[in-house]
């Protein structure tokens, strides 16, 4: 079975500052890892995702994540957070020929002017 | 045009009452999901459908049905809907032909539902 725990469930930053949310995940197999953005009233949106290729995966918007085995870990960073960051962000497991998504908790960001 | 479309976007109903929610895509996509989505809970798995034969539990089945009419379509049934069934609720699908490496899910805008 897979799970992701998202650690804190509101992040503030000021714009252009570092935008960083935390994301670990349990697998009893290689897992698929992904990120996913929520904006307000809208459905989910991938972000970016790892599937064993690249440790670090590079998104939309900015944003990235790197892949940390050892750590057992799938941050999502963005150097420079714009207001439009605004939203909540998921983190999702699935393990290798699963298809299924499992997702933590959430978390969402606020940016100050 | 969207390519995953969720009817209605809102509703009201009352305890008891019987509501069916739709989903339907234009990807072309075989796999099909319902979630739910609860504050601080994330999205949990209703169920899910790997093709229009292949109906499969989630992790919150119990007072939800489903039915998949056809490979575009499927649909989501509360047959006696309580008030702790208010959630916001998506459908999302993804494609078997990439392979294991493609499990990206595509999700709808959502559908929220109040049960009074």
């Amino acid at each position: 079975a897979q799970s992701v725990t998202q650690l804190g469930s509101h992040v503030s930053v000021s714009e252009g500052a570092l935008v960083l949310l935390r994301c670990n995940y349990s697998s009893s197999v290689p897992p698929y890892l992904f990120w996913y953005v929520q904006y307000p009233n809208q459905g989910l949106q991938l972000l970016l995702k790892y599937t064993s290729a690249a440790t670090l995966v590079k998104g939309i918007n900015g944003f990235e994540a790197e892949f940390k085995k050892s750590e057992t870990s799938f941050h999502l960073t963005k150097p420079s957070a714009h207001m439009s960051d605004a939203a909540e962000y998921f983190c999702a497991v699935s393990g290798t020929n699963d298809y299924k998504l499992s997702f933590g908790a959430g978390t969402t960001v606020t940016v100050r002017a | 045009d969207a390519d995953v479309t969720q009817t209605p976007r809102n509703r009201i109903t009352k305890t008891g009452k019987r509501i069916m929610l739709e989903c339907s895509q234009t990807k072309g996509h075989d796999r099909m999901y319902w979630y739910r989505q609860d504050p601080g809970l994330g999205l949990r798995l209703i169920y899910y459908s790997f093709d229009v034969k292949d109906i499969n539990k989630g992790e919150i089945s119990d007072g939800y049905s489903v039915s998949r009419q056809a490979q575009a379509k499927f649909s989501l049934s509360l047959e006696s809907a309580i008030p702790n069934q208010t959630a916001l609720y998506f459908c999302a699908t993804s494609d078997s032909v990439g392979g294991g490496e493609d499990e990206t899910q595509y999700f709808g805008p959502g559908t929220r539902l109040l049960v009074l």
